[in-house]
């Protein structure tokens, strides 16, 4: 298995510019979810899912969107990128619908700066 | 909002020295993991705490859930260089979500 993976690994955006951070499993987990990471902030959550179809505001969803066509993916989309948006991505999945209770796998991460 | 603290947000420890972070929450958490990132990493799972006043052990890391349900330590006997990086706990609370502490970076004097 590969675990989660996220693609890219490092991106440079120009303000406004739009992208999609990827991101798959292959665990078959019903739940995945987005956290951001900043230098002293730890991790924050910007959107997660319980499953395809389904998908519900973390902590800090401004300025993001997801889609959770199938199990296996789950793409964050910055529709229109702002500096404050830089910052560490991370995806994550665990096996349980809620992800009550259960361990969370991490992706490698992807970095985003936005000049 | 709820919150979950952490303690210390720095630790700066001989090779050898003993280490505890800890983490406090404003309200009763349902459990709570701990997570370990490397410089440069991903968030690793280390262990998970559902009962009060639950105690774990890993080899040297012991961790521990208050009687309370709001607080929990982390404590690592005669730290290694291995043992560098970030610590995290990472609660659930009786909403079903999921809030990390900031993390405490844990760096090793030879």
């Amino acid at each position: 298995n590969a675990g989660v993976t996220q693609t890219p690994k490092f991106q440079v955006l120009k303000t406004g510019q739009s992208m999609t951070l990827q991101c798959a499993q292959d665990m078959n987990h019903e739940y995945m979810s987005w956290y951001r990471q900043d230098p002293g902030m730890g991790l924050r959550l910007i959107h997660y899912s319980v499953g395809a179809g389904i998908t519900d505001q973390g902590e800090v969803p401004n300025g993001y969107n997801v889609s959770r066509s199938t199990t296996e993916d789950f793409p964050l989309r910055l529709l229109s990128a702002a500096p404050s948006q830089t910052s560490v991505y991370f995806c994550a999945s665990s096996y349980s619908e809620t992800g009550v209770g259960e361990t969370q796998y991490f992706g490698p991460g992807t970095r985003l700066l936005v000049l | 909002g709820q919150q979950v603290m952490q303690i210390p947000q720095y630790q700066h420890v001989q090779e050898g020295e003993d280490f505890t972070t800890y983490c406090n929450s404003s309200t009763t958490l349902s459990n709570i993991q701990w997570y370990k990132q490397r410089p440069g990493g991903h968030p690793v799972f280390l262990i998970q705490l559902v009962k009060s006043g639950e105690v774990k052990k890993q080899k040297r890391l012991t961790f521990q859930f208050g009687e309370a349900k709001k607080n929990s330590s982390l404590h690592i006997t005669a730290t290694q260089t291995t043992d560098v990086g970030t610590y995290f706990c990472a609660g659930m609370n009786r909403d079903d979500k999921i809030i990390f502490g900031k993390g405490t970076r844990l760096h090793i004097l030879p």
